[in-house]
């Protein structure tokens, strides 16, 4: 069964502090790992897709990385708007989609 | 361009009473999928459709739940005599289909059963 892990549960940083969430997955035949962003009473939002080991994408203060067994959000000197759950999800077949449960993270001014 | 649009956003029944939320894609996106979200607990895959077709309905329970998605109109997630436990956020998403597309989500109908 496919698998999509999150780490840590919740996540707060002072405004400027960078970090990293984790996202490891079991999903055989991956073909897309895709991070959102979701924000309280919202829909998930798309952030980024990563197709193979080794790619990185990159969008104002976030960053995703894959490797295979794992992907990775750095966010670098984060503000307080960037405060919402991020989500990742692991890609498998015609489009089965396995959600993490999510990092909550809160970004202190 | 309009995203995935869901209602009602929020939606009150009482036990015994029918639900039905609805969700239209995205312009030009064939490919609907719905995952229901309880609070402090991810997204949870319920059933997969395309035009007039259920693709893969494996996250449905198999009584008092079912959806459609018409050659017109919106999406259709049915559920019939709710019961408290069926209380969560439903979310739709739809994709263009084939190859590795992203769904796009629309902002969820909140089921509050009484």
């Amino acid at each position: 069964e496919d698998q999509v892990t999150q780490s840590p549960e919740a996540l707060r940083l002072q405004e400027g502090e960078s970090s990293s969430l984790n996202c490891s997955y079991t999903v055989s035949g991956l073909r897309g790992l895709f991070w959102y962003r979701q924000d309280p009473g919202k829909g998930p939002e798309f952030l980024f897709t990563l197709y193979s080991a080794g790619e990185e994408k990159e969008k104002e203060r976030l960053k995703a990385t894959l490797t295979k067994k794992e992907s990775f959000l750095h966010i670098t000197a984060p503000k307080p708007e960037d405060s919402a759950t991020y989500l990742c999800a692991a890609l498998r077949g015609y489009q089965k989609v396995t959600f993490g449960t999510g990092t909550k993270l809160q970004v202190i001014p | 361009n309009a995203g995935v649009m869901q209602n009602p956003r929020h939606l009150v029944r009482r036990r015994g009473q029918e639900a039905r939320l609805r969700c239209s894609p995205m312009k030009g996106h064939s490919h609907v999928y719905w995952y229901r979200q309880l609070p402090e607990e991810g997204l949870k895959f319920m059933v997969y459709l395309q035009k007039e077709n259920i693709i893969d309905e494996s996250g449905m329970p198999k009584e008092r739940f079912s959806a459609e998605f018409p050659k017109e109109g919106p999406s259709i997630l049915r559920i019939q005599q709710v019961v408290r436990g069926d209380s969560a956020a439903y979310f739709c998403a739809s994709s263009p289909g084939g190859g590795n597309s992203p769904l796009h989500f629309g902002n969820g109908t909140r089921l509050t059963v009484t």
